[in-house]
């Protein structure tokens, strides 16, 4: 089993939707949860942070953490062109390891 | 400007070659990585390191040396041994302690083997 799995995409959803991104975990001991958005050929920049269950908001981004049910959600909201990446789902594992899903690349059509 | 600056952003190498990749920053960070990213699988850790003079292994660290003799500087050489080297490879940094996981990359090497 993956230690960080998200959903496989590719996700294509019409200028203005919303985009719903999602990642489980295994190691039920993680703290630290990242969403982080990676243009093609770029390296990867940090969106969102969460480290407490429920939502968390941030302009047109909001993260969701459930630890019970070892699951991670990114929400983009009124979706842009701008949005078409890669976004990357990470979770600590111990202090200093931080394990990446393989990503779920977005496509914003005009 | 604060941050991380990788060197080269294209490198070819022969097969039994070693080569050098270059990782520095400029944020005062104490802990700094490196990953490997293939298509479609993401980010996998090769080496960090969270003081001077001292580097722990990864998920996949056979083939790859590390060093860190300065705080600054994190080199990564992939040696003859790596079977596969042909990858993007992310040097990171962060602080130690609080927001110890919050990585910033540098901009990436991309190293094809001929």
């Amino acid at each position: 089993q993956k230690e960080v799995e998200q959903n496989s995409g590719p996700l294509s959803v019409p200028e203005g939707a919303i985009a719903s991104l999602n990642c489980t975990y295994s190691d039920r001991g993680s703290q630290s949860f990242f969403w982080y958005r990676q243009y093609s050929g770029k390296s990867p920049e940090l969106i969102m942070s969460i480290y407490s269950n429920g939502d968390k908001e941030d302009g047109r981004f909001t993260a969701q953490l459930n630890k019970a049910s070892q699951y991670v959600s990114l929400l983009i909201r009124d979706s842009q062109p701008s949005d078409s990446a890669t976004y990357l789902c990470a979770v600590n594992s111990n202090d200093y390891k931080l394990s990446f899903g393989a990503g779920t690349t977005v496509t914003v059509r005009a | 400007d604060g941050g991380i600056t990788q060197s080269p952003k294209y490198l070819f190498r022969k097969e039994g070659q070693n080569v050098t990749l270059s990782c520095e920053q400029n944020l005062n960070h104490d802990a700094m990585y490196w990953y490997r990213q293939d298509p479609g699988q993401g980010l996998r850790l090769i080496y960090y390191s969270q003081i001077v003079n001292d580097f722990q292994k990864g998920d996949i660290a056979e083939g790859y040396s590390v060093s860190r003799e300065k705080k600054e500087s994190f080199p990564l050489t992939v040696t003859s041994a790596q079977k596969n080297p042909t990858a993007f490879y992310l040097c990171a940094s962060s602080h130690r302690g609080p927001g110890a996981n919050v990585l910033t990359f540098g901009a990436g090497s991309r190293l094809t083997v001929l």
